[in-house]
Order: structure tokens, then C-alpha cells, then sequence
């Protein structure tokens, strides 16, 4: 099976740097993806790593090292518009089917 | 380009009931997962539908069902509705059953 920790709450100022991490197990890796979702809204796609490394996308970016079976997110620059819940997820057995297996999620809150 | 839409957006039924969602993916998406969210147990994948067929099912008991037709639009069912059901139902639609998928608003069921 498969099976995603992240921290429930992290906490951090405007204009900070963040990261959030995320450790997983599974029985067949096909990458790991991040999503964020506000409060009443619904998941929206950040980020995709399927080799070791780092992706850059504007103010975020995703880390992954297959052989620590861990990722993070960094969110730089904060603003209060990323208080929101971000996800990490893996694909469950079977790595071309759209069954993806997400983290509990990590509620950051931003402050001014 | 049109995203994802889901009917009704909100639910209300009672214990022993059953309900049926809708959701249309974004045109041209092949791939449709439906995935439940609640506080406790967080976002979870039910089942994924690829042209009209079922191609992967997460873990929950068969009064979970659903289908998708011919243009892509799917449907999930629940019968004998228990209050556990409660939660917001999210559908996502891809290509092809990528990482990259596209969520729609939700359905919130209350189940008294």
C-alpha cells in the first residue's frame, strides 16, 4: 500500500521562506505531486517531481529524493493568499491510472 | 476552456437513502477520479473511470459505485447512505489519468 506523512500546521510571516515536508511509502513510486487548496475551495495542481532534484515554478518549488523516499515544498516570498492547505500525493499501484493517494495535508497559515 | 463542474453542489439526504453525483470533466479529459474529503480522514480516492471503464477503485464498500458515458461525464452513487458518508465528494479530470489533475468544486453531502 502507500502511505504519505506531512505535518497537519505549519506557521510563518509574510515575506518568509517555508518549506513542507513530506515522507512517503509505497510499493511502486511514479513521482510526487503537490496540490493546494483553500479554505471552501477545491485542489489545484503546484507541482510534479518524478526524478531527484529540484522543480522551479515562480515562487514554489518541489524537491524530491527517491532514495529518502521524502519531498518538500518551498513557498518563498509568502503572501497572505498561500494560507491555504497543500497536499502531497503519490499514485497508487498501477502508475498510468488516475488514482492518486494524498497526505493528511498541511494547513500553513501566513501572518502579516 | 470550460472546468470541471459538479451537480449539485450541495446534498442533504437521510440515513438509508441514496444519492447520485454528477460530474462533467473539462472537454477532451478522458480520465475521471472521484475522491471523498473529510476532516478526519482527509482526501480520499474512490474510483477512477477511463473511457466508460473502471480502471482503478480505492477502498471503501461496494454502496459506493459509479459509471462514466460515452462523453467522458461520470456519476457516482451511494446507497443505504450511513452518516458517516458526510463529506465533500471531489471529482478530478484528466487526460489520461496524469498527476496533473483538475478538480471540480465538490458536491458537500449531509447525510442526517
Amino acid at each position: 500500500g502507500q502511505s504519505l506523512e506531512q505535518p497537519s500546521e505549519v506557521t510563518a510571516v509574510e515575506g518568509a521562506i517555508v518549506q513542507i515536508n513530506c515522507t512517503y511509502q509505497t510499493s511502486g513510486f511514479y513521482g510526487l505531486s503537490w496540490y493546494q487548496q483553500h479554505d471552501g475551495g477545491a485542489p489545484t495542481f503546484l507541482s510534479y517531481n518524478a526524478l531527484d532534484g529540484l522543480e522551479e515554478t515562480g515562487r514554489f518549488s518541489s524537491f524530491l529524493s527517491r532514495s529518502d523516499s521524502y519531498g518538500y515544498l518551498l513557498l518563498q516570498e509568502l503572501q497572505m493568499k498561500d494560507s491555504a492547505s497543500y497536499f502531497c500525493a503519490v499514485k497508487g499501484d498501477g502508475g498510468s491510472q488516475g488514482n492518486l493517494i494524498f497526505g493528511k495535508g498541511t494547513k500553513l497559515s501566513v501572518k502579516p | 476552456k470550460a472546468g470541471v463542474t459538479q451537480t449539485p453542489r450541495y446534498l442533504i439526504k437521510t440515513r438509508g437513502q441514496q444519492v447520485t453525483l454528477s460530474c462533467s470533466p473539462i472537454s477532451g479529459h478522458r480520465s475521471v477520479s472521484w475522491y471523498q474529503q473529510t476532516p478526519g480522514q482527509g482526501l480520499q480516492f474512490l474510483f477512477e473511470y477511463f473511457s466508460e471503464t473502471q480502471r482503478n477503485k480505492g477502498n471503501f464498500p461496494g454502496r459506493f459505485s459509479g459509471r462514466q458515458f460515452s462523453n467522458s461525464r461520470s456519476e457516482m452513487n451511494v446507497s443505504t447512505l450511513e452518516l458517516g458518508d458526510s463529506a465533500l465528494y471531489l471529482c478530478a479530470s484528466s487526460f489520461d489519468g496524469s498527476y496533473e489533475q483538475y478538480f471540480g468544486p465538490g458536491t458537500r453531502l449531509t447525510v442526517t
